[in-house]
């Protein structure tokens, strides 16, 4: 199974300033057939389901603001909120989807300081 | 819109069964993977089991008790539990993966259902 760790498990930030979450896979999740990154990101907020954020270690999805950027490859990601806004306090998880099991790592609680 | 309702949850004994629902909408569900992702109360998320039309997929905690299925007919996707443990006890989402691989990110997920195992 590929363990993901995430770092660190929480973070405070000041509004507008800068977020970064890593995230380590135990063996790389880079297909070499396609050099895709099979990593994504997600988001969840108190009482809600999570929310895809980021797939392909750096593709943001549909309406996900540019401020959330996914960057890295093979084993080590991170995700980078450029300028916090009160609306990101949420948990953040990475997940590898190169194989099954599909595993996430263990989320990282991201508030405001 | 895409919309996942996901139903069956509830309160259960330890070694009984239940069986899990979600009835999508807003895509086409034959030609897309389904997945079912569970949380445990106050934890992270655990993969549970994925579904893409032509193969199956489960987690090792869930192997041999649990089974995904569809029914393309009802756009509708299930999850079948059988020999319930107390470390079943979570919120159950209905996941519809990126793309028709069961390999895709999770690109959108249902409200969930709470099945709690418990004597």
């Amino acid at each position: 199974d590929i363990v993901m760790t995430q770092s660190p498990d929480s973070l405070a930030v000041s509004l507008g300033e800068r977020a970064t979450i890593n995230c380590k896979s135990s063996q790389s999740v880079l297909y070499s057939s396609n050099k895709k990154n099979y990593l994504a990101w997600y988001q969840q907020k108190p009482g809600h389901p999570p929310k895809l954020l980021i797939s392909w270690a750096f593709t943001r999805d549909s309406g996900v603001p540019d401020r959330f950027s996914g960057s890295g490859s093979g084993t080590d990601f991170t995700l980078t909120i450029s300028s916090l806004q009160a609306e990101d306090v949420a948990v953040y998880y990475c997940q590898q989807y190169y194989s099954t099991p599909l595993t996430f790592g263990g989320g990282t609680k991201v508030e405001i300081k | 819109e895409v919309q996942l309702l996901a139903s069956g949850g509830g309160l259960v004994q330890p070694g009984g069964s239940l069986r899990l629902s979600c009835a999508a909408s807003g895509f086409t569900f034959s030609s897309n993977a389904m997945s079912w992702v569970r949380q445990a109360p106050g934890k992270g998320l655990e993969w549970v089991s994925s579904d893409s039309g032509h193969s199956t997929y489960y987690a090792d905690s869930v192997k041999g008790r649990f089974t995904i299925s569809r029914d393309n007919s009802k756009n509708t996707l299930f999850l079948q539990m059988n020999s319930l443990r107390a470390e079943d006890t979570a919120v159950y989402y209905c996941v519809k993966n990126s793309g028709g691989s069961c390999y895709s990110g999770l690109g959108y997920w249902g409200q969930g259902t709470l099945v709690t195992v418990s004597s």
